[in-house]
Order: C-alpha cells, then structure tokens, then sequence
C-alpha cells in the first residue's frame, strides 16, 4: 500500500510563480523526504526532513513536515520552466517491520510554462 | 566515476518467459532497492535489502525474485508468475539501512509481447 498521498495530482503555472505540493501519509516515520523525476528517467534527491524537524531550506525549496497531522509540503520558488518535472514524496519507516522500508508516494506533475 | 548501472535499458519478452534485470552500484551502499513504476503512478516497493545475503519483500513482491550475493549487486528477477510485468523499473541504492537519501539508476523498461 502506499504510504504517502499527494495533492494536486498536477499542477501547472507560470515562470516566476511558486508551487505548492502537499504529502499526507498514514504510519509513524524516520523522515520524509523529496524527490524529482523528469520524464522517463531515474529520481533524484532534492531534501530530507527528519521527524524533530518541523522547516528545512534548501536553494529555492522550502519544506514543511507537521507530524501531528502527518502531512508535509514542498514548496518551490520563483519557479522556472526547468522545474517542470514530477515530484514524489517519501517517507522512511520508525522502526519495527517497516525499519528500512522507504514508501513513495503518487507524486504531483508540475507544468511550468514560460 | 560512482553511480548505479541498471541495464538492459529497454527490454522485451513474451509471456511465460523469465527475465533478470541487472543493477549494479560503486557506492559502496549497504543498502539497495526494487521499485516498479506504472505510467503516470508512483513507486511501488518491490524488493529491498539492507545487508549481503538479506532481503525483505516490499508492497508488491508475488511474481519477483531477488538475490543479494554481493554489496555491489542486487539483480531482479521478473518471473512468469508476474501477471502485469510491463512496466518501468527503477533501481536505487544508500549508505546504510535507513535515514539516508537514496540514489537512483535511469530505469530498466520492460515490456511483455
């Protein structure tokens, strides 16, 4: 099953503007962390956020994790048509049968359009 | 120059045949992962191994075989017992167990005649 949600399934704006991506997930978590995807290629790391971690800045990044409401969200700035891609979240198991286990979740496309 | 090898890129094969994709990492990563991508979806844990000689099943392992003999090499094997094996396999590896980012190879595509 899969452990992280993620809204919108698509999102599409205009250089310059910011885009929000939102991660729900269901079971208790190491950290969370963010990944890119351009079309037909492998994945790539973007940022890490541990659970004791409540904001994390990277370049033009921004993540959030609110672990009372099992949710984080990316946010990028200044957005630019290179950022068009797919992002996943993922989320590290505490511990126990899921110790090791990193879960993606369905991931949000985003269209930026110059 | 460290990274992941995943090969074939692309692969074809008819139904009821085996098929062993290759993935391969310098990294010296404990490590290694098994995911399965399906047009515009997410990834789905197949396999994952966090030591030589062990292995734990994902979400989705019924069809997929497995084997971890050393560090460096974590091949995947899709049987004829997979009912739906077209799809985009990605390979992916990190330092230790867990709490780590993981790095990924480009993709193995499979395709079923």
């Amino acid at each position: 099953s899969q452990q992280g949600e993620e809204d919108p399934q698509a999102l599409s704006i205009q250089e310059g503007e910011n885009a929000t991506m939102n991660c729900s997930y269901k079971t208790s978590i190491n950290n969370l962390q963010w990944y890119r995807q351009n079309s037909g290629r492998g994945l790539v790391h973007l940022i890490l956020i541990r659970s004791n971690e409540r904001e994390k800045h990277s370049g033009r990044l921004r993540v959030t994790l609110d672990t009372s409401k099992k949710s984080s969200s990316l946010l990028i700035t200044a957005s630019r048509a290179a950022d068009t891609a797919s992002y996943f979240c993922a989320t590290d198991g505490a511990g126990g049968t899921s110790y090791g286990k990193l879960t993606f979740g369905q991931g949000t496309i985003l269209t930026v359009h110059p | 120059d460290g990274g992941i090898t995943q090969s074939p890129k692309y692969l074809f094969r008819k139904e009821g045949q085996n098929v062993t994709l290759s993935c391969e990492q310098n990294l010296n990563h404990d490590a290694m992962y098994w995911y399965r991508q399906d047009p515009g979806q997410g990834l789905r844990l197949i396999y994952y191994s966090q030591i030589v000689n062990d292995f734990q099943k994902g979400d989705i392992a019924e069809g997929y075989s497995v084997s971890r003999e050393k560090k460096e090499s974590f091949p995947l094997t899709v049987t004829s017992a997979q009912k739906n094996p077209t799809a985009f396999y990605l390979c992916a590896s990190r330092a230790r167990g867990a709490g780590g980012e993981l790095f990924f190879g480009e993709g193995s595509r499979l395709t079923v005649l």
